[in-house]
């Protein structure tokens, strides 16, 4: 079956704009997270969906961050005013529940971020 | 809070060598998973063994395999019979038993495998 998409697959703003970057998770998973995978920072957590709502939003960097996931399945994440350490890529990932301990998440293809 | 370590920014080898990739962590918790996970220039992560921290076997997959000593809190990966296909990326992570289920990783270790 189809994977977790994401799109678009890079995308080029500047520094003030909002954006928004769309993860697509595998048919039936009600787990999503969002990563982030920069230079200085490596592979850092963002925030976790169980369906539609968001327990865990602990690692989104400030309040210009946001997301949301609407009807359990596609996921938003919106940077607002973006700056230049904003710059990386963005990961999605997918699981078939998050009741389960230890699924393995399946990771999309990443939004790459360029800031100007 | 949990650490993941990885020493080896980047690793060469040549094909058909083995090679071991070392990854420690840091926790309180008792009960966990442990992952390596692949990122080749596509950028798509891709699962390549996970490890349960309540089984002392230690996970194989194909020509993966794990050296899981919890007491070290060690986690590293051996590729045997390395394949230019293998080259990528690896990143070792870790996640809690129970509660929230987000991916802790390590730094990354860039292996290259040469012909």
């Amino acid at each position: 079956g189809a994977g977790v998409s994401q799109s678009p697959s890079n995308k080029v703003t500047e520094k003030g704009k909002d954006v928004e970057l769309r993860c697509d998770p595998i048919s039936g998973h009600t787990a999503l997270y969002w990563y982030r995978q920069s230079l200085g920072q490596g592979l850092e957590f963002l925030i976790y969906f169980q369906g539609n709502s968001a327990p865990d939003k602990s690692g989104l960097p400030s309040d210009r961050f946001s997301a949301e996931r609407t009807g359990g399945s596609v996921s938003t994440l919106t940077i607002q005013r973006t700056q230049q350490e904003d710059s990386a890529v963005y990961l999605c990932a997918s699981s078939p529940t998050s009741g389960g301990a230890g699924e393995t998440q399946y990771f999309g293809p990443g939004t790459r971020l360029l800031v100007l | 809070a949990q650490t993941v370590t990885q020493s080896q920014p980047e690793m060469s080898v040549q094909e058909a060598e083995t090679v071991t990739l070392s990854c420690t962590y840091d926790t309180s918790e008792n009960n966990y998973y442990l992952f390596w996970y692949k990122q080749p220039p596509s950028r798509q992560m891709i699962l390549v063994i996970r490890q349960e921290a309540y089984k002392q076997q230690n996970a194989t997959e194909n020509r993966f395999s794990v050296n899981f000593q919890k007491a070290a809190k060690s986690f590293s990966l051996k590729i045997s019979d390395s394949q230019l296909g293998d080259t990528a990326m690896y990143f070792c992570a870790f996640m809690k038993f129970r509660g929230a289920q987000k991916l802790v990783f390590g730094q990354g270790t860039r292996l290259t495998i040469n012909p």
